[in-house]
């Protein structure tokens, strides 16, 4: 069975301060990465995902990923943090099937 | 691309009566259509995958009696709450794969906010 792991429930940061979402996976096949973001009382946006190929993926909003296979991890980063990426992340896989971890919320303070 | 859509975004309705939640894919077909219940600050739980012309696969310990899934067409499925109930309060998201995406990603709709009375 699948799993994702997100040890971070709530991450609170300083504007313009950088950040890393943790991500790790469990799976005995070949997976594809995926973050989604979710603002408050809204659905969820495909942030970025990883399918094959380069490692380090991007979003255009400059948040990146890197695929690690021998850590088995897909965590997040962004340099430089606004007051709007306050939301919730989520960390997702599919393999088998489509598994979503528990979430991080990242907070943005003034 | 890939948009999806909800309707309605909020509702509310009285205890006993039934909701039907839409949920389209405006700019492409859809193979399957997933329906998730959100409880706040909580991750998502998977209630039912559909598949255009076919029963619906509901997760374990979801009534498909309460929760009915419609998926008529490759843009279309609906979720029918029958006999609403106020721990029936939750928000529900839709979301939908390509047709021919064997990644699976899947692009979702902006959730339905149900409050029963």
């Amino acid at each position: 069975a699948q799993s994702v792991t997100q040890l971070d429930s709530q991450v609170p940061v300083f504007e313009e301060a950088p950040v890393e979402l943790r991500c790790n996976y469990s799976s005995s096949v070949s997976v594809y990465l995926f973050w989604y973001v979710q603002y408050p009382n809204q659905g969820l946006q495909l942030l970025l995902k990883y399918l094959s190929g380069s490692t380090l993926v991007k979003s255009i909003n400059g948040f990146e990923a890197e695929f690690n296979k021998s850590q088995t991890s897909f965590h997040l980063r962004k340099p430089s943090v606004h007051i709007s990426d306050t939301a919730e992340y989520f960390c997702a896989v599919s393999g088998q099937n489509f598994v979503f971890g528990p979430g991080t919320r990242l907070s943005v303070l003034p | 691309g890939a948009v999806v859509s909800q309707h309605p975004s909020r509702v509310i309705c009285k205890s006993g009566t039934s909701v039907k939640i839409e949920c389209r894919s405006l700019d492409f077909q859809a193979t399957t259509m997933f329906w998730y219940r959100q409880f706040p600050k909580q991750s998502l739980m998977l209630m039912a995958t559909s598949n255009e012309g076919s029963k619906a696969t509901y997760e374990q310990g979801v009534e498909k009696d309460k929760f009915l899934i419609n998926h008529a067409s490759l843009t279309l499925s609906t979720l029918t709450v029958t006999s609403a109930h106020p721990e029936d309060s939750s928000f529900y998201i839709c979301s939908a794969t390509l047709a021919g995406d064997s990644t699976d990603t899947q692009y979702f709709g902006p959730g339905t906010r149900l409050t029963v009375l």
